[in-house]
């Protein structure tokens, strides 16, 4: 079984439309979450960071964090055709350690 | 520089051939990390670099990986007899550690592997 666990996808929606990408991890040490986006033959680029458990927000990006079920979220509002990319969830035990990945979430949001 | 570079962008090689990617980071970035993309796959760990020194190389699938950093900051990642199941792109990132706070972790665009 893999640390991180996500769904491959792909998840095609429409324009305007709430996208909700989720994670799950089994290592209970993790205290760290991001989540990364990645369009086509770039590197990936950081979205969101979150420590522990908790919410943050940051204009159409959420990311939700609950430890005690070892699950992560990334909910796009008003989603945008420039929005279709990969999304991949990341994180660590602590601040200097390696982060493990998940596999990626491709998301295509269509006019 | 601006952002991490990385070179070749693309390399094609022989399978049974040598194959050095290289890797500048940010400046001032003590932290340097290398990672493997598949098709369709998440990113791989491989080895994580503070300054030079290698605190965690536990990624690294087999021992024709290794990977060198010199001077805190250029990195190289070396495969020898490459194989057919090697080719990947080859992402680096580099981080500047500050405290017990959580920093961004910039990547390059990666070198593209083939091996035919």
């Amino acid at each position: 079984q893999k640390e991180v666990e996500q769904d491959p996808g792909p998840l095609s929606v429409p324009e305007g439309a709430i996208v909700s990408l989720n994670c799950t991890y089994s290592n209970s040490a993790f205290q760290y979450f991001m989540w990364y986006r990645q369009y086509s033959r770039k590197g990936p680029e950081l979205l969101m960071y979150t420590y522990s458990s908790g919410n943050k927000e940051d204009g159409r990006f959420t990311a939700q964090v609950d430890k005690s079920s070892k699950y992560i979220s990334l909910f796009i509002r008003d989603s945008q055709p420039s929005d279709s990319a990969t999304y991949l969830c990341a994180m660590s035990r602590y601040n200097t350690d390696k982060l493990i990945f998940g596999t990626g979430t491709r998301l295509q949001v269509f006019p | 520089g601006a952002g991490v570079s990385q070179s070749p962008s693309n390399k094609v090689t022989e399978k049974g051939k040598d194959v050095e990617l290289r890797c500048d980071p940010i400046s001032g970035h003590t932290a340097l990390y290398w990672y493997r993309q598949s098709l369709g796959q998440g990113l791989e760990f491989l080895i994580y670099f503070q300054g030079n020194s290698a605190p965690d190389k536990s990624g690294l699938p087999s021992d024709r990986f290794s990977a060198e950093r010199t001077g805190g900051s250029v990195s190289t990642l070396t495969i020898q007899r490459t194989q057919q199941e090697d080719s990947a792109v080859y992402l680096c990132a580099s981080r500047q550690l500050q405290g017990r706070g959580n920093t961004e972790a910039f990547f390059g665009q990666g070198t593209r592997l083939t091996v035919v």
